[in-house]
């Protein structure tokens, strides 16, 4: 089945920096792959979606990549802020008939001012 | 637009015992589903519906989940009995499709059993 793995351990960023996310998966390349951010106590947010045949997607401060020979996505957000502190979590849509997503346990990112 | 509206927040109830959560979706939205997130894990899909119709329920424990989506707008979750191992939040997402759709999201239900 597939295996998804993302940092378990918190990333500390300072402000201002860029902060980079790692989804790393096993087995099949997925139909496509999101990212969505997590504050606690709340149900995931979208943020962006990147198809396989695709290698880079950017929506205002945050781009997100996609290597199917790595079997990697990394997720960046520049010039990093306090607010962006926040659970990340990459999906990976499964090539069924219904895109099931296949969800990562996410990496808590800290920004310090 | 209004969210996804998920009730009640918290629940907490003893093992053998029932308990059901509602679901309201974002209007229009066809596809809804019902996902549990263990802490430190990510969401998993329980059961996915598209109108009144089951999609997939594939990880769904049949013999004491159920739910049920008549109309085709909000959708009901239930368990009997519970277990401690259902200890969970209970997310609730809709999406206006099944592929290249972001997911919309409720504020989920946090069930501890007891």
């Amino acid at each position: 089945s597939q295996k998804i793995e993302q940092n378990s351990e918190a990333l500390n960023i300072q402000e201002g920096k860029t902060a980079t996310l790692t989804c790393n998966y096993t087995n099949y390349s997925p139909a496509y792959l999101q990212w969505y951010r997590q504050d606690p106590g709340r149900g995931p947010v979208f943020l962006l979606l990147i198809r396989e045949n695709e290698k880079e997607k950017r929506k205002e401060r945050l781009k997100v990549t996609f290597d199917t020979t790595l079997k990697q996505s990394l997720f960046h957000i520049t010039a990093s802020q306090p607010a962006d502190s926040a659970t990340y979590l990459c999906a990976l849509a499964r090539r069924v008939s219904n895109y099931q997503l296949i969800w990562g346990a996410g990496t808590k990112l800290i920004i310090k001012p | 637009e209004a969210g996804v509206a998920q009730s009640p927040r918290y629940k907490i109830i003893e093992k053998r015992q029932s308990v059901a959560f509602w679901c309201n979706p974002i209007s229009g939205h066809a596809t809804l589903y019902w996902y549990q997130q263990i802490l430190g894990q990510g969401p998993k899909l329980l059961i996915q519906f598209q109108n009144n119709g089951v999609v997939d329920d594939s990880q769904l424990p049949k013999d004491r989940f159920s739910a049920e989506r008549l109309k085709g707008v909000d959708s009901t979750l239930k368990i009997q009995p519970a277990k401690l191992e259902d200890s969970a939040v209970y997310l609730c997402a809709s999406s206006s499709g099944t592929s290249d759709y972001e997911q919309y999201f409720g504020p989920g239900t946090r069930l501890t059993v007891t």
